[in-house]
């Protein structure tokens, strides 16, 4: 495989669901990143990681919990979400902490 | 703080014409520049970026950008769009001066090629 991965592409989940996005870039980055887009607004940054280490915390909420085991890897882990979470969640990777970004696909959560 | 305005939330062109869609930013000290596409229900790809150099930037499938420091725009132009252009632009802003280097993207704008 080439270039950033995200599964599922898909996830729908309740309220009190505990569910996992997982991405892996397949590009030798160093940082990886978790956006939020949601209909008529900007990209929102959530979380930014550089060499497994978090540099960058949006003020997102509690619920939403990034993990990087490694370079290649990032998850986001989301626990009781409400349903303005529902979204498309997109993980991106670059060489060094804000060159040149690539995207992976996404992954369209919807809450209920 | 930087900001990235994209004008065109919507854009129609027929098929084979010339296309230009809109992005300004608010500060022009030292930054990076990009375009991104967004295909339905895929990811962002990335267009084309300005990172210092000559200000006409060449990118992917015919798309062209003009770093444009006085007035400080980055407008993307194709002088011919196809049906399979039609898809969501996205402008988006790395503020060197900042020390963060932090992207700020635009709201996007959305091309519709009609036949």
């Amino acid at each position: 495989e080439t270039g950033v991965t995200q599964t599922p592409r898909h996830l729908v989940m309740g309220m009190t669901n505990k569910k996992s996005l997982k991405c892996e870039q397949h590009l030798g980055h160093n940082a990886m990143y978790w956006y939020k887009q949601s209909a008529k607004k900007p990209l929102e940054l959530m979380f930014v990681y550089s060499l497994e280490e978090r540099v960058e915390n949006n003020s997102v909420p509690s619920r939403f919990s990034p993990e990087c085991p490694n370079s290649s890897h990032l998850f986001l882990h989301l626990h009781t979400l409400q349903p303005e979470d529902s979204a498309l969640y997109l993980c991106a990777s670059s060489q060094d902490v804000w060159e040149t970004q690539y995207f992976g696909p996404g992954t369209r959560l919807l809450v209920l | 703080a930087q900001s990235v305005t994209q004008l065109d939330s919507q854009v129609p062109v027929f098929e084979e014409a010339p296309v230009e869609l809109r992005c300004n930013y608010s500060s022009s000290v030292s930054v990076y520049l990009f375009w991104y596409v967004q295909y339905p229900n895929q990811g962002l790809q990335l267009l084309l970026k300005y990172l210092s150099g000559s200000t006409l930037v060449k990118g992917i499938n015919g798309f062209e950008a003009e770093f444009n420091k006085s007035q400080t725009s980055f407008h993307l132009r194709k002088p011919s769009v196809h049906i399979s252009d039609t898809a969501e632009y996205f402008c988006a802003v790395s503020d060197r001066s900042s020390g963060t280097y932090k992207y700020i993207f635009g709201t996007g704008t959305r091309l519709k090629v009609l036949a």
